[in-house]
């Protein structure tokens, strides 16, 4: 069965670059969130996209953006990039629509080095 | 503080025992899920229980709730050395346009052969 795809897998980057993480969703998923997990931390919540509009918000740096496309891939987009963004970010689709229960399916991450 | 606080924080048994995890949370829920991570790994969905059951197994895992102590346990019986892993609860708050899930601080449980 098709699961959550992140991409990069890894991504290195020097402070003050910009990152672009990319989320695809499992087909027919309408909400995609975005969690950020430090080390040894326990994930973050950031922002959530439902049919393309954004949904929810937590804890997201204004330094961070993001977006859902018509084709319901989701972008994160960090810039001016600091040591403590180094992170794994997990990318979670479920289906809202019409479920009573919101199981959430997260792809594999992206794990963000910061030098 | 954390919506989701487990404890304990770490926990080493010998494989064929039985592990016991603990996970308390502060508000309403919609449902509680439980998830494994291999060290730095990605998050595996165990099981998922709603505000309206109280207990629930899946193979050698059984989860209770009780949502009048806003707590709820993980139970692996017979372990294996491959249960080693960290161990989270996420809870959906009872709000509506609300289904982010906050992540419990965790157990690192390491399986002794």
């Amino acid at each position: 069965a098709a699961g959550v795809i992140q991409s990069p897998r890894h991504l290195i980057k020097e402070k003050r670059e910009t990152a672009t993480l990319k989320c695809y969703p499992i087909p027919r998923h309408d909400t995609v969130y975005w969690y950020q997990q430090g080390p040894g931390q326990d994930p973050q919540f950031l922002i959530s996209f439902y049919e393309k509009m954004q949904s929810d918000k937590g804890s997201i740096p204004d330094r961070f953006s993001a977006q859902q496309f018509s084709d319901y891939h989701s972008e994160l987009n960090m810039s001016s990039l600091e040591l403590g963004d180094s992170a794994l970010y997990f990318c979670a689709s479920s289906i809202l629509a019409g479920v009573l229960t919101n199981e959430q399916f997260f792809g594999p991450g992206t794990r963000l080095t910061v030098l | 503080s954390q919506q989701g606080e487990e404890d304990p924080q770490a926990l080493s048994i010998q494989e064929g025992e039985n592990a016991t995890m603990n996970c308390s949370y502060k508000t309403s829920i919609n449902n509680l899920q439980w998830y494994r991570q291999n060290s730095g790994r990605g998050l595996v969905h165990l099981i998922l229980i709603r505000s309206n059951e109280r207990e629930k197994h899946s193979g050698r895992l059984r989860v209770t709730l009780d949502t009048s102590k806003k707590s709820s346990s993980l139970l692996i019986t017979a372990s294996r050395a491959a249960d080693t892993a960290s161990y989270f609860c996420a809870t959906e708050e009872a709000n509506f346009g609300n289904e982010k899930l906050t992540f419990g601080t965790g157990t690192r449980l390491t399986i002794i052969p």
